[in-house]
């Protein structure tokens, strides 16, 4: 059973330049959410999707998009790419509907350099 | 704005010994408090989740407790191994989440 996976792994880009990131949920869950995650800090919330939607979005500016397929795979966009921007990308995926709090199966991220 | 604090300063321990974690919160009542573990180049890893009416949850080695109203969380590993050292996270939300900036543990043979 495959976890959840991300594509690209590692990726450089130039700073006004453009990136989408690409995630496959665990099987069996129908909600992807994304993560940034700066060297030494913990994840920050970007935003969800569920039924090709968003459903929540965290403190991030709208360079930051994103899009859930019928499969329920999903992409983050990250239009004029600032060097702030880098990071590593988590998706982390989750079943809707279960009683109490979306426990997140993560993948192993995208790690986004920003020159 | 929400504020969750974990011990910035790496733990180190001698294996055999209980580690201890702290999480920390502030302007924030969450129903649910979360721990997960992460390896270096990895994405987290889920290990426990403890609802806001329960004082104390167990899973093998590892131990949680939930006070809400100190808004802290501890986080225990009993017999603590090298294979023990990572990073560990708390995290607090229902669906969407805010997670501390985690804490290094070590554990030396």
């Amino acid at each position: 059973d495959a976890g959840v996976t991300q594509s690209p792994t590692h990726l450089i880009k130039t700073r006004g330049q453009q990136v989408t990131l690409r995630c496959s949920p665990k099987s069996g869950h129908d909600t992807v959410s994304w993560y940034q995650q700066a060297l030494g800090q913990g994840p920050q919330f970007i935003f969800q999707y569920y039924e090709e939607e968003e459903r929540q979005r965290g403190n991030f500016p709208d360079r930051f998009s994103g899009h859930q397929f019928p499969n329920y795979s999903s992409e983050l966009n990250v239009n004029a790419l600032l060097l702030g921007d880098s990071a590593l990308y988590l998706c982390a995926s989750s079943l809707a509907g279960v009683s109490g709090a979306n426990v997140l199966t993560f993948g192993a991220g995208s790690r986004l350099t920003v020159l | 704005s929400q504020k969750i604090e974990q011990n910035s300063e790496a733990l180190n321990i001698q294996e055999g010994k209980t580690a201890t974690l702290t999480c920390n919160y502030t302007n924030y009542s969450p129903a649910y408090l979360q721990w997960y573990r992460q390896d270096p180049g990895r994405g987290p890893v889920f290990l426990l989740l403890i609802r806001e009416n329960e004082k104390e949850k167990r899973k093998e080695r590892l131990k949680v407790t939930f006070d809400t109203t100190l808004k802290q969380s501890l986080f225990h590993i009993t017999a603590s191994q090298p294979a023990d050292s990572a990073t560990y996270l708390c995290a607090l939300g229902f669906n969407k989440f805010y997670f501390g900036s985690g804490t290094k543990l070590n554990v030396k043979p």
